[in-house]
């Protein structure tokens, strides 16, 4: 089955600066890569996602690229701001109705 | 988006009773939903998949006579944890995909439900 794996598993910043989250998967046959932030104790709510008829997508301070070949993806996110703190998850999913396989998660702190 | 409502949001019960969490899509019709588990600082970890009039499909490792697992309706899905032990304590989440209002497969998450057993 599918196998993610994501680094950092923790990330410090200063706010205002780029935050880079980069994720690996096992299954050529994944096709969907959505990422997740949580909030403590709270859902984890859809920030971006890229299938992979796609190399880069962008949603004006994050950004998701696709590297197929390399079977890797990663999170961009530009200007960072406190609110941006929060845990992180990448996931891949390859077609029909299977479930979302996710990452270990990245906790980013972004310092004032 | 699409919403996913699960009940309740927290649940405290003693060691060996059983507990039930209730997981609804408010406004889509979810054939297949998602369980989940997910410990403290740790990722999401699937549980099962749940699919509606037929018998869920459970994770390795995931006992199906522990985790009773009930899709009755297409919009609702229950994960009943039987005999509940303080190592069953965990922040359960379900998940649901909204196939025909989105056109996508956007996966959408319940709020949680946090079991702790005393």
């Amino acid at each position: 089955g599918e196998n993610v794996e994501q680094h950092p598993s923790t990330l410090s910043v200063q706010e205002g600066d780029s935050a880079v989250i980069k994720c690996t998967y096992s299954d050529s046959a994944s096709n969907y890569f959505p990422w997740y932030k949580q909030e403590l104790g709270k859902r984890p709510q859809l920030i971006i996602d890229i299938r992979s008829n796609v190399g880069e997508k962008k949603d004006q301070r994050i950004a998701v690229t696709l590297n197929k070949t390399a079977k890797h993806f990663s999170l961009h996110i530009t200007e960072t701001q406190p609110e941006d703190s929060a845990v992180y998850f990448c996931a891949a999913r390859s077609s029909g109705n299977t479930p979302l396989v996710f990452g270990k998660g990245t906790r980013l702190s972004v310092i004032a | 988006g699409a919403v996913v409502s699960q009940h309740p949001s927290r649940v405290i019960c003693k060691s060996g009773t059983s507990v039930k969490i209730e997981c609804r899509s408010l406004d889509f019709q979810a054939t297949t939903m998602f369980w989940y588990r997910q410990f403290p600082k740790q990722s999401l970890m699937l549980m099962a998949t749940s699919n509606e009039g037929s018998k869920a499909t459970y994770e390795q490792g995931v006992e199906k006579d522990k985790f009773l697992i009930n899709h009755a309706s297409l919009t609702l899905s229950t994960l009943t944890v039987t005999s509940a032990h303080p190592e069953d304590s965990s922040f359960y989440i379900c998940s649901a995909r909204d196939l025909q209002t989105s056109g996508t497969d956007t996966q959408y998450f319940g709020p949680g439900t946090r079991l702790t057993v005393l």
